[in-house]
C-alpha cells in the first residue's frame, strides 16, 4: 500500500522568505515518483515539481525545490523567496508502476504568505 | 502546451439525478483516470482508466459509477443516482508512461448535489 504523510496542516511565512512543507511517503516500489502540487482557491490543481526515485540530484524548477532524502523516505518542498501569490493549499503525492501509475496524495498543507 | 479540459466547470443537479462529467485528454496520453476532492479535504482516486477499460477503481467508484470513452477523444464519467455526498470537485488526468509519470490535470468540475 502507498502511503502520503503531510503532517503540517497550515504553515505561515513572511514573505521573501524561505518555507519548507514536509513530506514523508511509503511504498514497497522501488520505482517510484514523488509530485507536489499547488491548488490555490480557484480549485486547480497546478504541478510544481517531480522527483523521481532513482534521480541521483534533488529537483528544481524555479523557486522550488524538493529535498529528496531516500532513506528517511521524505520529499520535502522548498519554496525559496516566498510571494503573496504562492499562498494555496499544496499537496504532496506518489507514483509507481506498481501502483497503477494513480496518484496517492497527502492531505496537503495550506500555506499562507504575509505581508 | 497542450492541455487536458473539462466540461461543465460547474454542475449543479438534484439527489437522485445522473450526470456525466467529460473530459478531454491529451493526444497520445494513454492512461486516463478520474479523481474526486471533497471540499477541504484531499485528493481521491476513483478509477484508473487504459486500453479502453478500466486498469483499476477504488472502493468509492461503486455500482452508481461508471467510465467510457465513447469517440476516441471524449473520457466521461457518469454518476447514475447521485447522492448529496457526491458533491465534490472531479479531476481528470491524463499520462503517457514513457515521458515520465507526471499526471497531467485538467481544470476540474465542481459538482453540487441538492
Amino acid at each position: 500500500a502507498q502511503k502520503i504523510t503531510q503532517t503540517q496542516p497550515g504553515m505561515f511565512v513572511q514573505e521573501k522568505e524561505a518555507v519548507t512543507l514536509d513530506c514523508t511517503y511509503d511504498t514497497s516500489d522501488p520505482s517510484y515518483g514523488l509530485f507536489w502540487y499547488k491548488q490555490p482557491s480557484s480549485g486547480e490543481m497546478i504541478f510544481l515539481i517531480y522527483q523521481g526515485s532513482y534521480d541521483q540530484q534533488n529537483a528544481t524548477e524555479g523557486r522550488y525545490s524538493l529535498n529528496f532524502q531516500k532513506a528517511r523516505k521524505s520529499a520535502n518542498l522548498v519554496i525559496s523567496a516566498s510571494q503573496l501569490g504562492d499562498s494555496a493549499m499544496y499537496f504532496c503525492a506518489l507514483v509507481s508502476g506498481g501502483s497503477n501509475y494513480k496518484l496517492t496524495f497527502g492531505k496537503g498543507t495550506l500555506l499562507t504568505v504575509n505581508p | 502546451e497542450p492541455e487536458v479540459t473539462q466540461t461543465p466547470s460547474h454542475q449543479v443537479t438534484q439527489m437522485g439525478q445522473e450526470v456525466i462529467l467529460r473530459c478531454v485528454p491529451i493526444s497520445n496520453h494513454l492512461y486516463f483516470y478520474w479523481y474526486r476532492q471533497i471540499l477541504g479535504q484531499k485528493v481521491e482516486f476513483l478509477v484508473s482508466f487504459y486500453n479502453n477499460e478500466i486498469s483499476e477503481k477504488s472502493e468509492i467508484f461503486d455500482d452508481q459509477f461508471s467510465v467510457e470513452r465513447p469517440d476516441g477523444s471524449n473520457f466521461t464519467l457518469k454518476i447514475r443516482s447521485t447522492k448529496l455526498e457526491d458533491s465534490a470537485m472531479y479531476f481528470c488526468a491524463t499520462f503517457r508512461w514513457d515521458r515520465g509519470y507526471e499526471q497531467y490535470f485538467g481544470p476540474g468540475t465542481r459538482l453540487t448535489v441538492t
